[in-house]
């Protein structure tokens, strides 16, 4: 267990809809990353939060956008969503030095 | 900017032999970090080792030990007594030691033939 949640574990929706996902970050960890992992594919950096701050950008559709709130939860909005878009979208945290934790993701089905 | 390349897409060993994975990065800076992880089937990702940049000496993990080549901006992984568990998709990635974002590699899937 990294200590990051993610919620919810699996999530089903139709195109054209809206979701949320969710990731608590390790307790003192500052920093939250958001990843997109297609099926057989790697990792695709989305966006990178620190303190509630977005310090990082990657390669993020427009349609999708994120916060991190003062409890430093972490939301990640996916709008409009096209069949491509089904993935494994992981969450994790780190510290201002070291490695990065993961969550056990948020697997998306786009139908 | 910051790039990590990993240039097997696919290994394979026998149980109980030894396997190494490459990696190589790109940076200009003298400080930072880097990991190998793990995605087994079950697709968790999990820290399998990591090195700080200015250690010379070569981190280990039981079965597992790096080959950290500075100069040559080369990191790989060695898997000793390979087992069945360790059959999975082994990311290499790169993080600045006063920056926030972490680069990672392409991949390597591993298989472990009985």
């Amino acid at each position: 267990d990294s200590g990051v949640t993610q919620t919810p574990k699996h999530l089903i929706t139709a195109t054209g809809q809206r979701v949320t996902l969710r990731c608590s970050p390790r307790s003192g960890d500052l920093s939250v990353y958001w990843y997109q992992q297609s099926l057989d594919q790697g990792l695709q950096f989305l966006i990178q939060y620190y303190n509630g701050e977005e310090r990082a950008k990657g390669n993020i559709l427009e349609r999708f956008s994120a916060q991190q709130f003062p409890d430093l939860h972490s939301e990640l909005n996916l709008s409009s969503l096209e069949l491509g878009d089904s993935a494994l979208y992981f969450c994790a945290s780190s510290r201002l030095a070291g490695e990065q934790f993961f969550g056990p993701g948020t697997r998306l089905t786009v139908l | 900017a910051q790039t990590v390349t990993q240039s097997q897409p696919e290994m394979s060993v026998q149980e109980a032999e030894t396997v190494t994975l490459s990696c190589t990065y790109d940076t200009s800076e003298s400080d930072y970090y880097l990991f190998w992880y793990k995605q087994p089937p079950s697709r968790q990702m999990i820290l399998v080792i990591r090195q700080e940049a200015y250690k010379q000496q070569n981190a280990t993990e039981n079965r597992f030990s790096v080959n950290f080549q500075k100069a040559a901006k080369s990191f790989s992984l060695k898997i000793s007594d390979s087992q069945l568990g360790d059959a999975a998709m082994y990311f290499c990635a790169y993080r600045r030691n006063t920056g926030n974002q972490f680069y990672f590699g392409t991949g390597t899937s591993l298989t472990v033939i009985p």
